[in-house]
This record gives structure tokens, C-alpha cells and sequence, in this order.
């Protein structure tokens, strides 16, 4: 089955203990990206990708980081989280400009 | 960066057609228009696309203005289960900026 999947889908952290969200995909798409959901602010992303190696900013990476070293995974990176990062994670993916396959979203809590 | 603007909120009564509009005068000729829906407690899902013409599948249809400026999603028969926050973006295949952005979307409300 064509799926985007996330891990893990629910995460209670506290501030400054590094964590990782991972995202995996099987449907061999080059685009892979990450968003975050707030209450009242709509789908945000932070970061894309085009393919393997070539990432770039969306429009709030500001204490995120990510990789991908595979066409199958794009993890996204807190090195040191903060309450303002309380947030619902989506990844999605895509063939270039085709539509978007998104993942179940984690729901991350920084206390 | 392409923006589109869409209104915050809709309401519709169940079995009746809805048009659900989205302006976005700042469309390049490389970018196709998108829409997404979002169930609530779900992640989005796609709900059609389209460059120039309008175009047609199982869940709605999508009319392109001819100077591509503006787009609407047709919901023939709306249902219940068509509630849901429907977001319209633009998406790039040509030049270098791939960056999306969703903004708030419109809340659609459907009346039993």
C-alpha cells in the first residue's frame, strides 16, 4: 500500500532534550517536506526537499533541522526543543510537482 | 513566494452544490493549482489539481479562470462527511522555488 508513515505518532518531551521525528515513504517520490499545525494558523512548512541530499527552508525552519541521505526518509531534527515547539507534525511527499501523500501527523508536547 | 487567498469560513446545506473559491493573482505558467481537504482530527488529503482547464474526478471539480488568476472547487452534492478546512496552493514544476504554502484554508460547514 502507497503510504507515508511517521514515527512516533505521539511524543511528551521536555526543553533541551534532543528528539527526532522520523518520515518514510514507499512510493519512490523525489519531493519530501515537513509542516507544522497550530490552532488558528493553518499547515506551515518547515523544510522540503527535491531529492536526496538537496533540502531547502520553507517558511518557519527556525530550530529545526533535517536530512536525507535516502530517497525514502526525511527525518526532522530538534536538537533542542522549546515549549513553542509544541506542535502537530505532518510530512508529506510527492513526484515533483504532483500531488501531495501525507503522513498521520505526530502530535509533539515540550514541556 | 505564490499566495493564495481564500476565504475563512463557508456553509452549505447537505445535497446542494458548493463552490468553494481561491484567488491567486500571482500565479506564474509553471504553477498548477492544488486542493487539499483536512477531516478533523486527520491529516490532509489531495482532492484535485489542474494547469489550465478545468478538470473532473470522483470528488469534485475544479474551474480555472481563463487568466488562471482565480480557481473554484466544486463540490457537486455536499455531504456531511464534506466538512472539512479545504486549502488551495500553488505548486511549482519549473524554476527553483518549491517552497509551499498553505495558509488557513476555508472552513466548510455543512448544514443537515
Amino acid at each position: 500500500e502507497a503510504q507515508v508513515t511517521q514515527n512516533p505518532r505521539y511524543l511528551i518531551t521536555v526543553t533541551g532534550k534532543k528528539l527526532t521525528v522520523t518520515c518514510s515513504q514507499n512510493m519512490n517520490h523525489e519531493y519530501m517536506s515537513w509542516y507544522r499545525q497550530d490552532p488558528g494558523l493553518g499547515l506551515r512548512q518547515i523544510y522540503y526537499s527535491m531529492n536526496v541530499e538537496v533540502t531547502d527552508k520553507g517558511d518557519v525552519p527556525e530550530g529545526y533541522k533535517v536530512s536525507r541521505k535516502e530517497k525514502r526518509n526525511f527525518p526532522l531534527i530538534l536538537e533542542s526543543p522549546s515549549p513553542n515547539q509544541t506542535s502537530l507534525y505532518f510530512c508529506a511527499s510527492s513526484l515533483w510537482s504532483g500531488k501531495l501523500f501525507f503522513g498521520p501527523g505526530t502530535r509533539l508536547t515540550v514541556l | 513566494d505564490a499566495k493564495t487567498t481564500q476565504p475563512n469560513s463557508m456553509e452549505s446545506n447537505e445535497e446542494e452544490p458548493v463552490h468553494l473559491p481561491c484567488n491567486h493573482s500571482t500565479i506564474s505558467g509553471t504553477d498548477y493549482i492544488h486542493w487539499y481537504r483536512q477531516l478533523p482530527s486527520q491529516g490532509p488529503e489531495y482532492v484535485i489539481h489542474g494547469l489550465t482547464s478545468n478538470v473532473n474526478n470522483r470528488m469534485a471539480s475544479l474551474a480555472i479562470a481563463e487568466d488562471r488568476k482565480s480557481s473554484t472547487l466544486i463540490l457537486h452534492r455536499a455531504t456531511l462527511r464534506d466538512a472539512a478546512v479545504y486549502y488551495c496552493i500553488l505548486r511549482s514544476s519549473g524554476g527553483s522555488n518549491y517552497k509551499l504554502t498553505f495558509g488557513k484554508g476555508t472552513l466548510l460547514t455543512v448544514n443537515p
